[in-house]
């Protein structure tokens, strides 16, 4: 399974865009990457998801470079609720049951 | 519309005691897992199922064993807790076809003393 790099912090003023990088240099072609948030000590919720071309939805953008090694999550407004553990994830491939393998995130602190 | 339930919220055991934690959902997913986080660290893996009567190791299946005899129940117990096993614990259900995502549980608190 890809292994998935993240910063362990970062933060951003409130009403500004929060761009978050991971990093996945050795996804394979049937990989999708995962961003899952974890605010305070509630379950992780699911965000967003993509496999190779960008993706949006109500809570955020996906980016993932053309050559698949990266990605960044954009929340576009971010609001003191978006304060929470950000985990980037790569899917493990169609014989793993579809496991879900959580690194160590980027906390990401929203300032007023 | 439940979702994924787990109980109890909190227990405290002492150390060789043993107990289950049940996890219940409603969404009638396929796939069903159990996960630990240690404080300040990650989601582990601990066992998952893909399908009533199945079940397979994560990645710290040590000292836990779990059963679902029912689809819309996942059951995790401890027979002999150790105070290492202080964490706090998440159920997750999904689709074999995840495109959604997991939807997890709220979580439960063990302490082992």
């Amino acid at each position: 399974d890809a292994k998935t790099t993240q910063p362990p912090s970062m933060d951003c003023a409130e009403g500004r865009a929060a761009n978050l990088p991971c990093n996945h240099s050795t996804i394979s072609g049937n990989e999708y990457v995962y961003w899952y948030r974890q605010i305070h000590s509630q379950g992780p919720q699911y965000i967003i998801h993509g496999l190779k071309n960008n993706e949006t939805n109500e809570m955020a953008s996906l980016i993932i470079t053309e050559d698949r090694k990266s990605s960044t999550l954009i929340l576009p407004h971010a609001t003191l609720r978006d304060t929470a553990v950000y985990y980037c994830i790569v899917r493990a491939g169609m014989d793993s049951s579809y496991k879900l393998i959580f690194g160590s995130g980027t906390r990401l602190l929203v300032r007023p | 519309n439940a979702g994924v339930t787990q109980t109890p919220k909190f227990r405290v055991l002492k150390t060789g005691q043993s107990m289950t934690l049940l996890c219940a959902q409603d969404m009638n997913h396929e796939y069903m897992y159990w996960y630990r986080q240690d404080p300040g660290m990650g989601l582990r893996l601990i066992h998952y199922s893909v399908g009533e009567g199945t079940t397979a190791k994560g990645e710290v299946p040590d000292g836990y064993n779990v059963s679902r005899l029912k689809k819309q129940n996942f059951l995790l117990g401890l027979e002999s807790a150790a105070p290492s096993q202080t964490s706090v614990y998440f159920c997750a259900s999904s689709w074999p076809d995840s495109f959604d995502g997991y939807t997890f549980g709220s979580g439960t608190r063990l302490t082992v003393v």
